[in-house]
Parts: C-alpha cells; sequence; structure tokens
C-alpha cells in the first residue's frame, strides 16, 4: 500500500510568481485535504476535495484554488505569491466523505523571495 | 467555527503518564475530536479521535465531557521516542456537505530521560 506522496519537496519562488504543488493519495483514498504549516504554527485548512468536487475551505483568498483528478490525486495551484506564502504546505487523504483519519505526506516546503 | 486552544509546551519524565488538554469552548453539536502527532520535517500522524466520553487505542485514550468544551489526550508511560508536538483537531460540518478543519497551535512534548 503507498502512502501519501508530495512533489516537489523544497521550491524556492520569487514574489509574485505562480506555484503548482502536487499531492498522491494513498490508496483506496477519494477525499484530499490540503494545509498551510507556518514555521512553528499548526496546520491552517486551505480547502478538501471530495470525489473532485470541493467540499470545505478555510480562511484564505481565491487565489489559492486547487483540483482533484479522478485518480484522486490532487494539487494545489497559488497565484501570485506573496512572501507570507513560504510556509510547509501538507496534503492529507481519507476516506470517505467526512475527513476521520486523515493520512499526510511529508508535505513540501516553500520560500518565497 | 471551533477555536482551540493548548498548552504551548509540556516537559515529562520517561514512564509517567502524561496528559495533555485541548479547550473547544465553541464546539458545535456535530463536531468531533481529533488528535494528531508531529515529528519535525515529517507530516502530522492520526493518534485518535472521539466525539464523548472515552476511547482508547493501542497508543492513547481521549476523554471528552459531557459539556465537550474540551478533550484530554492520555499517553501512558511515555518513551523517549513520544518527544514531539501535539495538535487536537476540530473537524465540523458546517452543511450542505461542506466540512472546516481547525487545528490547534500544538503542544510541544519534551520527555526527559
Amino acid at each position: 500500500e503507498t502512502g501519501v506522496t508530495q512533489s516537489p519537496t523544497h521550491l524556492i519562488k520569487t514574489r509574485g510568481q505562480q506555484v503548482t504543488l502536487r499531492c498522491s493519495s494513498q490508496s483506496g483514498h477519494n477525499t484530499v485535504s490540503w494545509y498551510q504549516q507556518a514555521l512553528g504554527q499548526g496546520p491552517q485548512f486551505i480547502f478538501q476535495y471530495y470525489r473532485e468536487e470541493e467540499n470545505g475551505r478555510g480562511n484564505f483568498p481565491p487565489r489559492f484554488s486547487g483540483l482533484q483528478f479522478p485518480n484522486y490525486s490532487s494539487e494545489l495551484n497559488v497565484n501570485a505569491l506573496e512572501l507570507d506564502d513560504s510556509a510547509l504546505y501538507l496534503c492529507a487523504s481519507s476516506l470517505g466523505e467526512r475527513p476521520d483519519t486523515q493520512y499526510f505526506g511529508p508535505g513540501t516546503r516553500l520560500t518565497v523571495l | 467555527l471551533a477555536k482551540t486552544t493548548q498548552p504551548i509546551s509540556m516537559d515529562s519524565y520517561e514512564g509517567q503518564e502524561v496528559n495533555i488538554t485541548c479547550s473547544h469552548n465553541n464546539i458545535a453539536t456535530n463536531d468531533y475530536i481529533t488528535w494528531y502527532q508531529q515529528f519535525p520535517s515529517q507530516g502530522p500522524r492520526f493518534i485518535i479521535q472521539g466525539y464523548k466520553t472515552k476511547v482508547t487505542n493501542e497508543v492513547a485514550s481521549l476523554f471528552i465531557p459531557a459539556d465537550r468544551k474540551s478533550s484530554t489526550l492520555s499517553l501512558p508511560r511515555v518513551s523517549l521516542s513520544d518527544t514531539a508536538v501535539y495538535y487536537c483537531l476540530v473537524v465540523s460540518y458546517s452543511g450542505a456537505g461542506s466540512y472546516q478543519l481547525t487545528f490547534g497551535k500544538g503542544t510541544k512534548l519534551s520527555v526527559i530521560p
């Protein structure tokens, strides 16, 4: 059974650029959630997808957008990057509409200069 | 939305029982509580989940009083490998098949030999 994987591991961008982060869910899982974790802080919920439909969104601006594909892998897109977007981005997969036991990937460390 | 509060840090000696409490005063009727463990440079890992009263699994217990305004994670006989950050997460159903996930800021547990 393959766990949750994320790519890339690290990324450096400059302010104003756009970035796409990718997540491959654990086998059989149909829900994926994305989080932003600043250094020393708890994860902040960005949004969640269940069977390719967004079914939850945190307090993040529209420049944070996402997709879930038919194989339940997912993308997080961030436009017009700001310095404060520098953080660890985590995705988690789970089975079912309600996000019960979530399995997290190792994260993508994004640095915005 | 539920707001969570946890102690910033705790110290414990090896072999002792550790109790970490999370306050979630405005928890709603259908919300439930989950706890996660996170080591440096890793994604969080599921520990336990509950709605009310007491839940126990092979690694921890979760106590939730009748008013559900707090929850306590209990780790029996901690070892050095339990040194990590522990997060409580409140999962809220916000209607129309939509969910909100609110992590606490985390409690850094240091286990001392």
